[in-house]
């Protein structure tokens, strides 16, 4: 069956740390995938995607992700969290070529400290 | 990008009345639309794909008579949650894609409370 795990529910770190965000996907082949963040209330702002080639990949607001494909993982990555960075962070997948149906993970909250 | 936008933005109705929210392709065509429901610090769950000129396709235990999808052009979609409860509250998100590599393009999303 096709699926998105996110296994940490809640994250804490302190201001100014470095954050890693696991994702693990089961699928018949390799998907696109995504990583979005949502603050309470609001929709999904797309921090970066991956597609193909290089494996890692670059979003915005300093994130990046690490596509290993022996893996199935997905892990998003910041080296310095800020206070604003306080949100629901989901990864998602989807087929690829013009397949527009995801699947989410369970998402990940992630608080910080001051 | 492209822009997919959504209303309206939260409603609140009765119960047992039913309410319709709209998601439009502003500046392309989407023969195939996604809604999406969130409840209450959950995931996203895919509700169902909406078909231009023809039937949607509901997930498993979706009810297709009560969330009615009709996508009658290529720019709008429309889902009707009929006879609502409480139950039915949740933010409810549409999504389409255009062209090849790209990623799927979201609605704001509508926050629909049954009272």
């Amino acid at each position: 069956a096709q699926s998105v795990t996110q296994p940490d529910i809640h994250i804490t770190v302190s201001e100014g740390a470095s954050l890693e965000l696991r994702c693990n996907y089961s699928y018949g082949a390799t998907p696109y995938l995504f990583w979005y963040v949502q603050s309470p209330g609001q929709g999904l702002q797309l921090l970066l995607k991956y597609f193909s080639g290089d494996t890692l990949v670059q979003g915005i607001k300093g994130f990046e992700a690490e596509f290993k494909r022996s893996q199935s993982s997905f892990n998003l990555r910041k080296p310095s969290v800020h206070w604003s960075d306080a949100a629901e962070y989901f990864c998602a997948v989807s087929g690829t070529s013009g397949t527009y149906k995801y699947i989410f993970g369970t998402g990940t909250r992630l608080k910080v400290l001051a | 990008g492209a822009v997919v936008s959504q209303h309206p933005s939260w409603v609140i109705c009765k119960s047992g009345t039913s309410v319709k929210i709209e998601c439009r392709s502003l500046d392309f065509q989407a023969t195939t639309m996604f809604w999406y429901r969130q409840f209450p610090k959950q995931s996203l769950m895919l509700m169902a794909t909406s078909n231009e000129g023809s039937k949607a396709t509901y997930e498993q235990g979706v009810e297709k008579d009560k969330f009615l999808i009709n996508h009658a052009s290529l720019t709008l979609s429309t889902l009707t949650v009929t006879s609502a409860h409480p139950e039915d509250s949740s933010f409810y998100i549409c999504s389409a894609g255009q062209g090849l590599n790209t990623e799927a393009f979201f609605g704001q999303g509508t926050r629909l409370t049954v009272v």
